[in-house]
């Protein structure tokens, strides 16, 4: 069965730096999201992409965040100078379509991030 | 804005009994779709069951039936003859059925299930 896979499981990063959380939609999928969970509290959304543009982004989507595709397959999360707040289980989602017609969203395992 | 609201942080069941987990949302759109999502401990978002809201029969997939009141804004989920595996979080979800949305779900904040043997 076709599934959304993301890499790396657990990434540990100094305050500061930069990090890529990266995921593979399945493959005939158009439509890709970003969404964090922090620990204890609820699934949140950052961002939608479709057509190689951000359709939709949440508030927590500021400047320190960036989406791109960058081969057709790989659909990569960047945050730019991580916080202490940052650390989260980020969890990538991908669905055939959307909209009215839309279809289930199908998620990654999370890549669970700790800035320390 | 649209809300999800999950009113009971935890709740437990013994194993072959029925349990229900409550979900009441809020939204002023008439077109859009409900979903239940179980978290296990991999952490892992695995879609349990969907309801249209244009639909009024509620939605089934096995041991997993809603109890979807759309007047009342409720979506309630319940499972029979429960097993040890139905341990986990389960996460209300909503997501507006309009053509300008391009489909981001908006979670409640979740119910954990435990299920004593």
């Amino acid at each position: 069965e076709p599934e959304v896979t993301q890499t790396p499981s657990h990434q540990v990063t100094q305050m500061g730096q930069e990090v890529i959380l990266r995921c593979v939609p399945i493959s005939n999928h158009l439509y890709f999201y970003w969404y964090r969970q922090i620990l204890g509290q609820k699934v949140e959304f950052l961002v939608s992409f479709y057509n190689n543009e951000i359709s939709e982004k949440s508030e927590i989507f500021d400047d320190q965040f960036s989406v791109e595709r960058p081969d057709g397959s790989n659909f990569t999360l960047k945050i730019r100078s991580t916080k202490l707040e940052d650390s989260a289980m980020y969890f990538c989602a991908s669905s055939e379509r959307a909209g009215p017609s839309n279809t289930e969203a199908f998620f990654g395992q999370g890549t669970r991030l700790t800035v320390v | 804005a649209q809300t999800v609201t999950q009113s009971q942080p935890e709740m437990s069941v013994q194993e072959a009994e029925t349990v229900t987990l409550s979900c009441t949302y809020d939204t002023s759109e008439s077109d859009y779709y409900l979903f239940w999502y179980k978290q296990p401990p991999s952490r892992q978002m695995i879609l349990v069951i969907r309801q249209e809201a244009y639909k009024q029969q509620n939605a089934t997939e096995n041991r997993f039936s809603v109890n979807f009141q759309k007047a009342a804004k409720s979506f309630s989920l319940k499972i029979s003859d429960s097993q040890l595996g139905d341990a986990a979080m389960y996460f209300c979800a909503y997501k507006g059925g309009y053509g300008g949305s391009q489909g981001n779900l908006i979670f409640g904040k979740g119910t954990k299930l435990s299920v004593k043997p």
